[in-house]
Order: structure tokens, then sequence, then C-alpha cells
């Protein structure tokens, strides 16, 4: 059972436009980690945050945490097809829960 | 920077054998993880070591699954009997730096079951 809703499940947008995916859960988190995944591969941490209301900058995306640390967002501005993915939230101290990921396609 | 590394890549096998996967995780980390992921799911806990101690297993790692870190380093997957069942993504993750709780995941092995 996946604790972590992950919203919307896909998402194509054009290059140059913005985009969020949301991470909700039920569960308040210590932390809540964003994973990028490509296909076959394995998934590629983003960035990790702790702080409830927390925002964090990573050059066109950016990453919030709730207040009450249930839910976080992921922003991304100007999206480039290179941004096209599976992107993952997973909470949890060592043993992560997953969502089941928003499949984000960028088309140039 | 040596990255988790995983072999093999893929694996094809009949129902009924035994698979063994291995995970060398970065040098410095002390922990160990084993994930299984699905088409279109997340990756699931299986199982989780400090050192060589396996300190956690998901009711998921049945009695035909195995684990291993006997050394504290590298760690190996065995799936015994297989089932088309058993056809997914493994994924080994090793956390213990700066950030301990933060998880570095490999590329994977993908298992077939046929």
């Amino acid at each position: 059972t996946q604790l972590l809703e992950q919203s919307p499940q896909f998402l194509s947008i054009q290059e140059g436009e913005n985009l969020t995916v949301y991470c909700n859960s039920s569960s308040v988190f210590s932390s809540l980690q964003w994973y990028r995944q490509e296909p076959g591969e394995g998934p590629v941490l983003l960035v990790t945050v702790v702080t409830g209301g927390e925002v964090k900058k990573l050059k066109r995306l950016t990453f919030q945490f709730g207040d009450a640390r249930k839910d976080s967002s992921l922003h991304i501005t100007a999206a480039q097809p290179g941004d096209t993915g599976l992107y993952l939230c997973a909470g949890g101290y060592y043993k992560l829960s997953f969502g089941a990921g928003t499949t984000v396609t960028v088309r140039a | 920077d040596t990255g988790v590394s995983q072999n093999p890549r893929h694996k094809i096998t009949k129902r009924g054998q035994n698979v063994t996967f291995r995970c060398d995780p970065i040098s410095e980390h002390n922990r160990l993880y084993w994930y299984r992921q699905t088409l279109g799911q997340g990756p699931e806990f299986l199982t989780y070591f400090q050192n060589e101690a396996q300190l956690e297993k998901s009711r998921l790692l049945s009695d035909r699954f195995s684990a291993e870190r006997p050394k504290g380093s590298f760690s190996t997957l065995e799936i015994q009997r297989t089932e088309q069942g058993d056809s997914a993504m493994y994924l080994c993750a090793s956390s213990g730096g700066g950030i301990a709780y933060e998880q570095y995941f490999g590329p994977g092995t993908r298992l077939t079951v046929t």
C-alpha cells in the first residue's frame, strides 16, 4: 500500500511551459525526497526537504514541503525536453515509501 | 565518484530457476537497501542492512527470497524457484554519507521470468 499519493499521474506539456506535480499523504513525514527516474534506470535523487514550510530551489525546479509535513510539490519553470521522466516522491527515514509517480513528457 | 552499481542489468530466466543479483554500494555508506519496482508503481521496500546486519524485512520478501551482506560491503539478493510474479526491476540503494538517510540508487536489475 502506497502511503503517498501523487497527482497527476501523467502530464504532457510543450517546451517552455510550467508544470506542478503534487505529493500528498495522511501521515506526517520527517522528511520527503524527490527523485527523477528514466526508463530502465534507477531513481536519481533531486532534493530532500525536512522542515515544514521549507522551499528549495534547484535551477528551474522549486520544491515545497507543507507546513504540516504531509504534502509536497514540485514546480518546474520553463520545462525542457530533458525534464522528461518519472517524478517520484518518497517519505520515511530508512524505509522509504514511494508514491506511484508522475510521468512528465515535455514536447519540443 | 563511484555510485551504486548493480549486476547484472538484465536477467531472463525460466520459471523455477534460481537467480542471484549483486549490489555494490557507495564505498563509505554503511546502510544498504533493496527495493522492487513493477510497471506503473513506485519502488517498494524489501529489506535493509546496516553494515552486515539485516535489520528489517518486508512481508513482500517471501521465504523464496534471501539477502546477504556478508562483510558489510556488497550485497546479494537471491530468489529461489522464481515465479512469473517475480518479474520486476530490483533496485539497490545505499546511504550513510553526509545526510545519513538520503538514499542513492543503482541502475537496477530487470528480471524477466518466462
